[in-house]
């Protein structure tokens, strides 16, 4: 099993430039999830989604946009790229089911935008 | 909401002293409570969970956690660093029944020294 896989694993945008991060997970899991890594800041939800066809919002989720394509696929999408979206991004899953609410992580993604 | 705070930002000890990691989280009802690791230019990774039962868990590596409602902690502990512990640890928090988000604390850098 991969677990949770994510492209690319570097990206540099120009400011305006859009992309989306892709994430996959082979664990047949219900529950995706995508954050950002800033310096001191931890991990900060942007978008989940607790099951295939539905995502919500999270802590941070102003400047991105995400699809549940099918229950292994979940991207992050970034309209127009600002300097103050470069950090690392993280893909998780989990069941999202009694007992089983941990998250699982992917390698992670880090974009720079200039 | 929940929340989670790791009052220590970075951490020395060491190689074979003993370690403890604060977490203090702030949650009405029994939280689930996890405890992840990340090595530097990695994704995380799960080192053990509470959900319920036994206060003291066990996890991977030698680590092991415990729950004290009392004092709303769930301190990770090792009794013998080796240098390849040296990685950022962040508690995170769940709650029950239904939600299926995490929240983290903002982590803690251990450092191991010779």
């Amino acid at each position: 099993n991969a677990g949770v896989t994510q492209t690319p694993k570097f990206q540099v945008l120009k400011t305006g430039q859009s992309m989306t991060l892709q994430c996959a997970q082979d664990m047949n899991h219900n529950s995706m999830y995508w954050y950002r890594q800033d310096p001191g800041m931890g991990l900060r939800l942007i978008y989940y989604s607790a099951s295939e066809g539905t995502t919500d919002k999270g802590e941070v989720p102003n400047g991105y946009n995400v699809s549940r394509l099918n229950k292994r696929e979940f991207s992050l999408r970034l309209e127009s790229a600002a300097p103050s979206q470069t950090s690392v991004y993280f893909c998780a899953s989990s069941e999202g089911q009694y007992p089983s609410y941990e998250q699982y992580f992917g390698p992670g993604t880090r974009l720079t935008v200039t | 909401a929940q929340s989670v705070t790791q009052p220590d930002i970075h951490i020395t000890v060491s190689e074979g002293a003993s370690l403890e990691l604060r977490c203090n989280y702030s949650y009405g009802a029994t939280p689930y409570l996890f405890w992840y690791v990340q090595s530097p230019g990695q994704g995380l990774q799960l080192l053990l969970k509470y959900f319920s039962g036994d206060t003291l868990v066990q996890g991977i590596k030698g680590f092991e956690a415990e729950f004290k409602r009392s004092q709303s902690s769930f301190n990770l502990r090792k009794p013998s660093v080796h240098w390849s512990d040296a990685a950022e640890y962040f508690c995170a928090v769940g709650v029950s029944f239904g939600n299926e988000k995490l929240t983290f604390g903002t982590g803690t850098r251990l450092t191991i020294i010779p």
